[in-house]
């Protein structure tokens, strides 16, 4: 079984432009959630999509956006890129995000805003 | 306000010895917690988890434990193996919350030395 999938693995903008980062699920899986990765933060939340719906949100600006398609795949778009969203962006997906299910990670995308 | 805490940045310990690795949190709603393991470049991959009703969950030569009382959970892993060089992660779902929200703790590097 294929893992999750994310694409592109790097990307490189300037200031207030905007990205958007793509996500494939393990097959099967139907909840999607997000991960921003930043040395001086951690691995914050961002938001976790469940049929297409998004289920929970973390504390980040609304220029942070995502949804889901029907086949569970999932996309997050950052408009007007500021240097702090510099991170690696991680993808996770589960059966059903049910309370005892683990989280599988994607490789994740390393955005770069200069 | 840091609701998981890795208090210990970095661990060194020599092949063949136990590696305890320890997390604190301090919202009473977790009701179950997971350690992952974190490679350069790669995302997350799930180690073992353990929830509430439990104080120790085995497998291999992973161990969780934890105690509610102190709000306190601990990975060991015995023996150590070069291999098991990484940063690990605690992370934390809490009972109110439906679907996939981990708050993680912020890494423990580990390196066994040969």
């Amino acid at each position: 079984k294929a893992g999750v999938t994310q694409t592109p693995r790097y990307l490189i903008k300037t200031r207030g432009q905007q990205v958007t980062l793509s996500c494939s699920p393990i097959s099967g899986h139907r909840s999607v959630s997000w991960y921003q990765q930043t040395p001086g933060q951690g691995l914050q939340f961002l938001f976790e999509y469940f049929s297409e719906t998004q289920r929970n949100k973390g504390n980040f600006p609304g220029r942070f956006s995502g949804r889901q398609f029907s086949n569970s795949r999932s996309e997050m778009n950052v408009s007007t890129l500021e240097l702090g969203d510099s991170a690696l962006y991680l993808c996770a997906s589960s059966l059903e995000g049910g309370r005892f299910e683990k989280l599988f990670f994607g490789s994740g995308t390393q955005l770069s805003v200069l | 306000d840091q609701q998981v805490k890795q208090n210990s940045p970095s661990l060194s310990v020599q092949e063949g010895r136990i590696s305890i690795l320890n997390c604190d949190y301090t919202n009473s709603m977790f009701d179950y917690f997971l350690w992952y393991k974190k490679y350069p470049a790669e995302g997350p991959t799930f180690l073992i988890s353990i929830s509430s009703i439990k104080d120790k969950n085995e497998d291999g030569r992973f161990t969780v434990f934890l105690n509610k009382s102190a709000k306190h959970l601990s990975l060991h892993i015995v023996p150590s193996q070069p291999g098991d060089s990484a940063v690990y992660f605690c992370a934390a779902r809490g009972s109110g919350a439906a679907g996939n929200k981990l708050t993680f703790g912020g890494g423990t590097r580990v390196l066994v030395k040969p």
